[in-house]
């Protein structure tokens, strides 16, 4: 199947500094990725959806200029955390559609994650 | 999108069966039904994925009834392996700007041995 990678799978970063999150689709082209959080012991929350060539779309209550989305080319979205603080400290995940086996409908494709960890 | 509803959480024990039902009473006429399985500190994966009746793959099997406002995800012979979190998603075959997807708080399966 697919395959999504992310870089870095964790970073630790002090208070203040930005940190840059890629998630690249490894063997399929994806003119649209999902950037989610997943805070512990909680379920997965969609930030935003990143567009290649365009602006992203961010959810209700995701501030658009802490969290920055590039969509540059068909493989590679990146999400730059601004002037992180601590309660920015979470696991990060991706996620890409890509055609299903048969064709027929589309399957999402994760990343391995994230974890940010603001001190 | 459909919401769906989930039970929070299910034991078991190794070798058995399991049947985890997901709720989705909105489920629109383009909607697919999805499941993902999520072990802590990984990104989901992707199990199966079903619009009607019965879908098999090698490691589940989706039931939809007529209505398709419920889907059961069964599990055969589970291990300690098959410990994780499921999250049922109902979304539109992706298309567009639809293809965003809404976790809902999925089911804690614990497998004992």
């Amino acid at each position: 199947g697919a395959v999504v990678s992310q870089h870095p799978s964790w970073v630790i970063c002090k208070s203040g500094t930005s940190v840059k999150i890629e998630c690249r689709s490894l063997d399929f082209q994806a003119t649209t990725m999902f950037w989610y959080r997943q805070f512990p012991k909680q379920s997965l929350m969609l930030m935003a959806t990143s567009n290649e060539g365009s602006k992203a779309t961010y959810e209700q209550g995701v501030e658009k200029d802490k969290f920055l989305i590039n969509h540059a080319s068909l493989t590679l979205s990146t999400l730059t955390v601004t002037s992180a603080h601590p309660e920015d400290s979470s696991f990060y995940i991706c996620s890409a559609p890509s055609r299903s086996f048969r064709g027929e409908s589309y399957e999402q494709y994760f990343g391995p994650g994230t974890r940010l960890t603001v001190t | 999108l459909a919401k769906t509803t989930q039970p929070i959480s299910m034991d078991s024990y190794e070798g058995q069966e399991v049947n985890i039902t997901c709720s989705h009473n909105n489920i629109a006429t383009n909607d697919y039904i999805t499941w993902y399985q999520q072990f802590p500190s990984q990104g989901p994966r992707f199990i199966i994925q079903g619009y009607k009746t019965k879908v098999t793959n090698e490691v589940a099997s989706l039931f939809i009834p007529a209505d398709r406002k419920s889907s059961t995800l069964s599990l055969p012979r589970v291990s300690l392996s098959d410990t994780a979190v499921y999250y049922c998603l109902v979304g539109v075959s992706y298309g567009g700007s639809q293809g965003n997807l809404i976790f809902g708080k999925g089911t804690k399966l614990s497998v004992k041995p």
